[in-house]
């Protein structure tokens, strides 16, 4: 059965630093998304893109983050400079044209900014 | 405002009962309302969706209803099985033509064997 993978699982950074959350999204899929959960909380959009090119991002997607399709399978997440508050659980989803709302989640990177 | 919440944290049930989990959903503009399933330390998993003009739908040993007039969502799962153990999610989705998807709190389900 396809699925979405991400790397690294886990990934530790130094406040400041530049991260890339990586994703290989569900081949015949169209649209992308990442989210983010913070330990215990719930799952929150970040970003959605289609058409190389963003959809919608929320309040938290601000300049600091960037979304790419760098090629035809991968699609990152970096955060140019990371804080502290960016800990969380990162997870990249795909779907199909015609089920959008039928999303497929990867495992999730786990970002720990310290 | 775009909110979507859930009645109770945590729910318990026997093996071989009905599970029903509430959600409440502020936005009456959203296209699609959607329940998914959160094992530990695994990602969400979609479990079934539900359009606005609609007010039942079935799926393998899960139910939706939606509730318009009480902006009100439901999960019911039939013969609650250990392996339905875990977090589930509602959401929605707001009709801003961006595919933006808007999760609850979360429901714990715990599955008494």
């Amino acid at each position: 059965e396809p699925e979405v993978t991400q790397t690294p699982s886990h990934q530790v950074t130094q406040m400041g630093q530049e991260v890339i959350l990586r994703c290989v999204p569900i081949s015949n899929h169209l649209y992308f998304y990442w989210y983010r959960q913070i330990l215990g909380q719930k799952v929150e959009f970040l970003v959605s893109f289609y058409n190389n090119e963003i959809s919608e991002k929320s309040e938290i997607f601000d300049d600091q983050f960037s979304v790419e399709r760098p090629d035809g399978s991968n699609f990152t997440l970096k955060i140019r400079s990371t804080k502290l508050e960016d800990s969380a659980m990162y997870f990249c989803a795909s779907s199909e044209q015609g089920a959008l709302y039928e999303q497929y989640f990867g495992p999730g990177t786990r970002l720990t900014v310290t | 405002g775009e909110s979507v919440g859930l009645h109770l944290p945590t729910l318990s049930v026997q093996e071989g009962d009905n599970s029903i989990i509430n959600c409440a959903y502020s936005n009456s503009a959203s296209d699609y309302f959607i329940w998914y399933k959160q094992e530990s330390g695994k990602g969400p998993q979609f479990i079934i969706d539900i359009r606005s003009n609609m007010d039942k739908r079935q799926g393998q040993r899960v139910t939706v209803l939606l509730n318009k007039t009480v902006k009100h969502l439901s999960l019911q799962i039939a013969a609650t099985q250990p392996g339905d153990s875990a977090v589930y999610f509602c959401a929605e989705t707001p009709n801003t033509g961006g595919f933006k998807t808007i999760f609850g709190a979360g429901t714990r389900l715990f599955v008494k064997a």
